[in-house]
Parts: structure tokens; sequence; C-alpha cells
């Protein structure tokens, strides 16, 4: 089964809104979290990601909340922009510095129209 | 600059076909993966390594095998290519002893098969 999913395959939301992008996992033992960023035709790239000592990191307008109990965690971004239009993939995995084995969601594609 | 390059960035191959897809990195990785890129399957782990001359399977190997013979350079070995294995494929490498965690992918590799 799928050990990290995403609930909404796509998203579209208002320039300068705020939106909620949400990943549920299964695996108690993952302990790194993370959001990447691809546009069409280019490779993901690294947006935000949060160890599980913590459950919140900010970054700019980009924060990932960290829900342990409850297996989830979320990407909030404030004051969308037009290049924010991207395909997000949360992704968790655990030990070795996190990035061992790291298991990504289908992908929310997020449209943020002016 | 570090980078992780891929080899070929398009291949069109013939189902029962072998291919050969091939991944080179000069960030000093130990690290090392292979994705496969799915319309609403997000990022799905093929193989990975941790050092070279050994690999391990990830998610979906089957169909699949791969050769790491040096730090630098991880291959992905289709021996008979069907036409299930038509799709974007990712190679990536990561340090485990980041403070991020980040995966760095290539460009992607495009396969098609016929």
């Amino acid at each position: 089964g799928q050990q990290v999913k995403q609930s909404s395959p796509s998203l579209t939301v208002q320039e300068g809104g705020i939106l909620i992008l949400n990943c549920d996992y299964e695996n108690d033992m993952f302990d790194y979290f993370a959001w990447y960023k691809k546009y069409p035709d280019n490779s993901p790239t690294l947006l935000i990601s949060v160890r599980s000592n913590v459950d919140k990191r900010e970054d700019g307008r980009f924060t990932v909340f960290l829900n342990k109990s409850g297996k989830h965690f979320s990407l909030h971004i404030t004051a969308s922009q037009p290049e924010d239009t991207a395909v997000y993939l949360c992704a968790a995995g655990e030990g070795q510095g996190g990035s061992a084995k790291l298991i990504f969601g289908e992908g929310t594609k997020l449209t943020v129209s002016s | 600059e570090a980078a992780v390059t891929q080899s070929p960035r398009s291949k069109v191959a013939v189902t029962g076909g072998k291919v050969t897809l091939s991944c080179h990195q000069t960030n000093n990785h130990d690290y090392m993966y292979w994705y496969r890129q799915d319309t609403g399957h997000g990022l799905r782990l093929i193989h990975y390594s941790y050092v070279a001359d050994s690999t391990e399977k990830g998610d979906i190997p089957d169909g699949y095998k791969a050769s790491r013979p040096s730090q630098e350079n991880f291959s992905l070995i289709l021996e008979l290519a069907s036409l299930s294995q038509t799709a974007v494929y990712f190679c990536a490498s990561s340090d485990p002893g980041s403070n991020t965690g980040q995966l760095y992918f290539g460009e992607g590799s495009k396969l098609t098969v016929l």
C-alpha cells in the first residue's frame, strides 16, 4: 500500500491566498519529513524539511506542521504567487540523515491564478 | 558546481530490448537512488545504494537491476524492457550527514518502450 499519501491530486488558489497541502503516512518509524517542488520537465527540488523532534518549521512563506500522533504533516503557503504553480511532493523517511529510502507521495498539482 | 547528471536524457526502446540508464554525481555523496515518475504515482523508489559495490531493492524493483561500480556512478538496467516501464526516471544523491536530508536529483531520463 501507499506509505505516504497526499489527499488532493490538485488545488487551485487565487494569487495572494493561503493554502494548505496535506500528507499522511503509515510508518511510525518515519522521523524525517519533507516537501519537494517540481516544475514540468524539471527535477524535484527540496522546499522545506523537518525532523520529528520539532512540530513546526517556518521558512519565509512556507511552513511545515508535523502531527506525529496523527501521522500527518502539512505545508502552509502564504501570499501565494503565480510562480508557486507547480507539483508539490511530500516525502518521509527514517534514520541515517532522513534521506535514506525516502518515500514520496503521489503529488499535488497546485495552480495559482492571478 | 555539484551536480547529478543522467544519460541518456531520452530514449526509445523496443519491447524485450536491454536498456541502461546511467547516473553520475560530483556531490561526493554516499547515497544514490533511482526513482520512476508516473502520473498519479509521484516518485517511486526502484533501487538505492549506500556505498559502492552494493545496492538495495526499493519499493518497485521487479524488472530492474542496479549497479554501483563507484561512488560517483549508479546505473539502472532493464534487461528485458516492457511497455509498462515507459516512464521518466530520476537519479538522485544525498549526504547522510546532511542537516536538511536533501536529495539532489538529476534532470530525468524519459524512456519510451514501444
